[in-house]
Formats: structure tokens, C-alpha cells, sequence
């Protein structure tokens, strides 16, 4: 009964390969998001979808796609992967977008390492 | 660039004491703010939202909003080993429909 559910847990992969991180939430929410997590703990939004349609693409390189088959489901697909991508990505959701309320709820991330 | 800052610490609180942390944003049309809490190797977990100026109690956790000075505070009472973690603090900047986080505080209680 996970809430946002996320595969791999974990990623070990060498550059120039390409990888996709899933990501599925069952709360019925419309709105799904992809952060990064630097190993400065530092949290940056990269895309958000709002019932399958781009919202938000922070300054992201072109590399990184994501992809929404439904609304329940939010895909990041990396390619060329490079050194500087490692990190730990997080997919969040969050309910109906309503003014003044953003609650959103994470997963349990996704610690990619390049090697 | 709409910014959130915190003392990212670590912040060292003995058992049993009131920890404080705090949060910085820079833009005056916020309405929504979060904190979430953030174990080692785990993802952020939202413990408490506020929306209005003035406290918001819940359980041990007392979050402060002053939209005039644009400050925004989680206060654990009764603090805990367990309360030991990164507090990221995040503001809703609404034009964009985004959350805004700050670094993190690392707080340590220590027994």
C-alpha cells in the first residue's frame, strides 16, 4: 500500500549509458514531480506533470526526459549519463493544484551513482 | 530568483530541550509553507503546513509564519533522539506552482 513508489532503489551504471527511473503514486493525485538531491543535501525540482502534461522543466539538460503515460505514473529517462549526474532523485506528488496549497509527498528515491 | 534560506548547522539540542529552527524566504506573495523532516538515506517527510501569521501547534511540533518579516519557524518541544535529522524548510512560490526548499538544518539531539 506504498503511497509513491519508486524503481531502482539504487543505480550503478557507467558513463554514456542511458537509465530510466520509474515512478508510480496510488493517493489519486493529479500532479507528479521529479527532483534532484545533491550530495549537499540540497533539494532542486526538475519537471513537474500535471495530469499528463508538462508544468514546470527547470533549467534541466536536454539529456533528461520524463515521461507521464498516465497520471498515476511519472518516468525520468537520462541519457549519456555523466559523472555530475549522480545523486539521489526523488519523485514526489502532490493533490488537485489549488491556490495557496502544495502539499506534496515523496518517495523513497532513487541514489544513482556513475561511475 | 525566489529564494529560502536556513542555517543548514548542525544545530545541537540536548534531550528534553526546545529545539528551534529557522527559515528565511525572499518572496512576499508565498501564501503555503512546509517543513519536512528528512532522515539519513531517506526521502523528506512531510510533518507540518501552515498557511496563516501565528503558531500552528501539532503534537510536539509548533510551526511560527510572520508574512511581514517573511520568516517561518519549527519549534520541537520535549526534543528527542529520535527528533535527530535534516529539516528542510519550503515555500510555495505560486506563480511558478512550485515548492521552494531550503538547504536544511541538521539538528542532533543528543542524549
Amino acid at each position: 500500500d506504498t503511497a509513491v513508489s519508486q524503481t531502482p532503489k539504487y543505480l550503478v551504471t557507467q558513463m554514456g549509458n542511458d537509465k530510466s527511473i520509474k515512478c508510480e503514486q496510488n493517493l489519486g493525485h493529479d500532479t507528479m514531480y521529479w527532483y534532484k538531491q545533491d550530495s549537499k543535501k540540497f533539494l532542486k525540482i526538475m519537471f513537474s506533470y500535471n495530469n499528463k502534461e508538462l508544468i514546470i522543466n527547470e533549467t534541466v539538460p536536454n539529456r533528461f526526459s520524463p515521461k507521464s503515460p498516465d497520471k498515476a505514473h511519472l518516468n525520468l529517462h537520462i541519457n549519456s549519463l555523466e559523472l555530475g549526474d549522480s545523486a539521489v532523485y526523488f519523485c514526489a506528488s502532490s493533490p488537485p493544484l489549488a491556490v495557496g496549497v502544495h502539499e506534496q509527498y515523496f518517495g523513497p528515491g532513487t541514489r544513482l551513482t556513475v561511475t | 530568483q525566489k529564494e529560502v534560506e536556513q542555517n543548514s548547522g548542525p544545530l545541537s539540542v540536548p534531550e528534553g530541550a526546545i529545539a528551534s529552527l529557522n527559515c528565511t524566504y525572499s518572496d512576499r506573495g508565498s501564501q503555503s509553507f512546509f517543513w519536512y523532516r528528512q532522515y539519513s538515506g531517506k526521502s523528506p517527510e512531510l510533518i507540518m503546513s501552515i498557511y496563516s501569521n501565528g503558531d500552528k501547534e501539532d503534537g510536539r511540533f509548533t510551526a511560527q509564519l510572520n508574512k511581514a518579516s517573511q520568516y517561518v519557524s519549527l519549534l520541537i518541544r520535549d526534543s528527542q533522539p529520535s527528533d535527530s535529522a535534516t529539516y528542510l524548510c519550503a515555500v510555495n512560490d505560486e506563480g511558478a506552482q512550485k515548492l521552494v526548499f531550503g538547504q536544511g538544518t541538521r539538528l542532533t539531539i543528543n542524549p
